[in-house]
């Protein structure tokens, strides 16, 4: 079965530092996708980042940056320049099965950033 | 904003009756899914479709059904709800040609 892992259920930072969030999965194919989803206290999903497998280079999307590390099945986000808004839930998502992708999600990291 | 809308918004229901939820897109994609969202669990996929009248199982399917007879609407039933089924749906597509899915805005049901 394919499972994703995020071991910080909370975590809390002051404003403007570097928080990384944790994932690991585990899957036995060579090809796939791998997704940071943040939701804010409105409950709306909101893609923040993507990655895909057969792509060596770390995705970065302006302060959100990947650590994908492949063969220790790894994929963690890093927020830098943290800001009040980035004070959320996030979930670590893996797409399987290519030609329906479902989405298989951990279970959330909930991150609260301080003033 | 990938044109999905989700009604209800919010519902409270009572155990045994029956439930429908909605979930309308206005650009013709063809993936639709639905996803339950509970504390500890993530968001964990219970049906999707991949064309109109074609749907499939996902992960936690027991106790509903959908439908979808046109290309804007997956409809998801419960067909006599449980109070292990409150919880926060949400609907989702798969824009054509990317690999991401967009997500609605949810529906918080509870079942008393």
């Amino acid at each position: 079965a394919q499972t994703v892992t995020q071991s910080q259920p909370e975590m809390s930072v002051q404003e403007a530092e570097t928080v990384t969030l944790s994932c690991t999965y585990d899957t036995s194919e060579s090809n796939y996708y791998l997704f940071w989803y943040k939701q804010p206290p409105s409950r709306q999903m909101i893609l923040v980042i993507r990655q895909e497998a057969y792509k060596q280079q770390n995705a970065t999307e302006n302060r959100f940056s990947v650590n994908f590390q492949k063969a220790a099945k790894s994929f963690s986000l890093k927020i830098s320049d943290s800001q009040l808004g980035d004070t959320a839930m996030y979930f670590c998502a893996f797409i399987f099965d290519q030609g329906a992708q479902k989405l298989v999600f951990g279970q959330g990291t909930r991150l609260t950033i301080n003033p | 904003d990938a044109g999905i809308t989700q009604s209800p918004r919010h519902k409270v229901t009572e155990t045994g009756t029956p439930v429908t939820l909605r979930c309308h897109q206005t650009e013709n994609h063809r993936y639709m899914y639905w996803y339950r969202q509970d504390p500890g669990h993530g968001l964990r996929l219970i049906h999707y479709s991949y064309g109109v009248k074609d749907t499939d199982k996902g992960e936690v399917s027991d106790g509903y059904s959908v439908s979808r007879s046109k290309t804007e609407d997956f409809l998801l039933t419960l067909e006599s709800a449980t109070s292990s089924q409150t919880s926060v749906y949400f609907c989702a597509i798969r824009v054509q040609g990317y690999n991401e899915q967009f997500f609605g805005p949810g529906t918080r049901l509870t079942v008393l």
